[in-house]
């Protein structure tokens, strides 16, 4: 049962270059989220979707991109890689009728 | 939730000594409320969670949190750390919103166990 997968683990990125961070969940849940994690800061939400074709802004959605074709699918693109995007990416997802979410492994992410 | 305080960012304690981990939150409805854990380098699972009933509820690795209402807490609690429950615990506060539901999270208590 393998939940939540993000991929990569890590990656390093030189400023204005780009990349996509996948994430898929294998729980059919409608809910996906997009956080970043810096230190001494918790979780602040990116994006989020209620289901394939919807997709919203969270907290902090500067300088990213989302899209949700698939249930399972909901991959995070960074366009123009900035020193402040270097952080911890995690993707959770939440089923309809429970209130807690699952989250991914995590993408350490380093840009210079 | 307008806002998830943990009232400590790190907390040292010995092993086998008790812990009590922080958190205040700030909302004018009705909320549902979690701690999650994070090992290093891992993402983050859930410990417990208080959706209605019973103000004390138990979690995994037997870590407890009661739901005090009238000050807006959910304090985490064991009677007996190990080594192993040295991580990182957030506390989180989901409401209804237009959008459907809203979770915050707090920034993080970094609980280190000593032998």
């Amino acid at each position: 049962n393998a939940g939540v997968t993000q991929t990569p683990k890590f990656r390093i990125l030189k400023i204005g270059q780009s990349m996509t961070l996948q994430c898929t969940q294998d729980m059919n849940h409608n809910y996906m989220y997009w956080y970043r994690q810096d230190p001494g800061m918790g979780l602040k939400l990116i994006y989020y979707s209620v289901g394939a074709g919807i997709t919203d802004k969270g907290e902090v959605p500067n300088g990213y991109n989302v899209s949700r074709s698939t249930t399972e699918d909901f991959p995070l693109r960074l366009e123009l890689a900035a020193p402040s995007q270097t952080s911890v990416y995690f993707c959770a997802s939440r089923g309809q009728e429970s209130y807690e979410q699952y989250f991914g492994p995590g993408t350490r992410l380093t840009v210079t | 939730a307008q806002s998830v305080t943990q009232l400590d960012s790190q907390v040292p304690v010995f092993e086998e000594a008790p812990v009590e981990l922080r958190c205040n939150y700030s909302s004018s409805v009705s909320v549902y409320l979690f701690w999650y854990v994070q090992y290093p380098n891992q993402g983050l699972q859930l410990l417990l969670k208080y959706l209605s009933g019973s103000t004390l509820v138990k979690g995994i690795n037997g870590f407890e949190a009661e739901f005090n209402k009238s000050q807006t807490s959910f304090h985490l609690r064991k009677p007996s750390v190990h080594i192993s429950d040295t991580a990182e615990y957030f506390c989180a506060v989901s409401e209804r919103d237009t959008g459907g539901f809203k979770t915050i999270f707090g920034a993080g208590t970094r609980l280190f166990v000593k032998a």
